[in-house]
């Protein structure tokens, strides 16, 4: 296993385009996070998922964001209509929680810069 | 609700020094603490977890330590090296293990 993977690494789109991005987390990891990170800030929760279920979605997420996750393997976040304000990195991060809560820890992956412009 | 603060926001050291990153946080309930380092233009990489149950953490150099009555967190990073410039990055996990990032302590180590 190679990490969490995120595809595409960076992305350029004209304002008001569709633009979808990947993730494939590591195998073994049961809960899948997007967060999205502005310059000189720290990363802010998007929404995660529980094998397939999504279990919570931020107010950042407007109506314009959606996430996938079929069959609890790869997971998409898809923007429609992009605005410049959704210019950020995208990260994806994975990891496995087991009984009681306990969290044995995130891995991140590269992330997907997007430039709206 | 959770915040996260890091003082302080940028620091800078000659080579081989011993420093010490802080991490405040508001909600004692958190369930684990986490240390990432970021490189610029790149994603996080996970140096220490500590669980909530854990007083501290070691790997290598780093040290991580976590007060939940005190809502605190440090990084101690021991004989400084000019590869250890980048952002370091504490998070706060709660009871969804959704982490609450500080916004990071952008550190340059001056060879």
């Amino acid at each position: 296993d190679t990490g969490v993977s995120q595809n595409p690494r960076h992305k350029i789109t004209k304002r008001g385009q569709n633009v979808t991005f990947r993730c494939d987390p590591i195998s073994e990891h049961n809960r899948l996070y997007w967060y999205r990170q502005t310059l000189g800030q720290g990363p802010e929760f998007l929404t995660y998922f529980q094998n397939e279920a999504q279990l919570e979605k931020s107010r950042l997420l407007s109506d314009r964001f959606s996430a996938e996750r079929p069959k609890g393997s790869f997971s998409t976040l898809e923007i429609q209509r992009t605005e410049q304000g959704d210019s950020a990195m995208y990260l994806c991060a994975s990891s496995l929680e087991g009984r009681f809560l306990y969290n044995y820890g995130y891995t991140f992956g590269s992330g997907t810069r997007l430039t709206v412009v | 609700k959770q915040e996260v603060t890091q003082i302080p926001a940028a620091l800078s050291v000659p080579e081989g020094e011993n420093l010490v990153l802080n991490c405040s946080f508001t909600d004692s309930a958190i369930y684990n603490l986490q240390w990432f380092r970021q490189d610029p233009g790149k994603g996080l990489t996970s140096l220490l977890l500590i669980q909530s149950s854990q007083r501290e953490q070691t790997s290598g150099r780093l040290n991580a330590s976590l007060d939940k009555s005190s809502g605190r967190s440090t990084l101690y990073i021991a004989a400084s090296q000019p590869g250890d410039s980048a952002t370091y990055l504490c998070a706060g996990g709660g009871a969804t293990n959704k982490l609450i990032f500080g916004t990071g302590t952008l550190l340059a180590v001056q060879p």
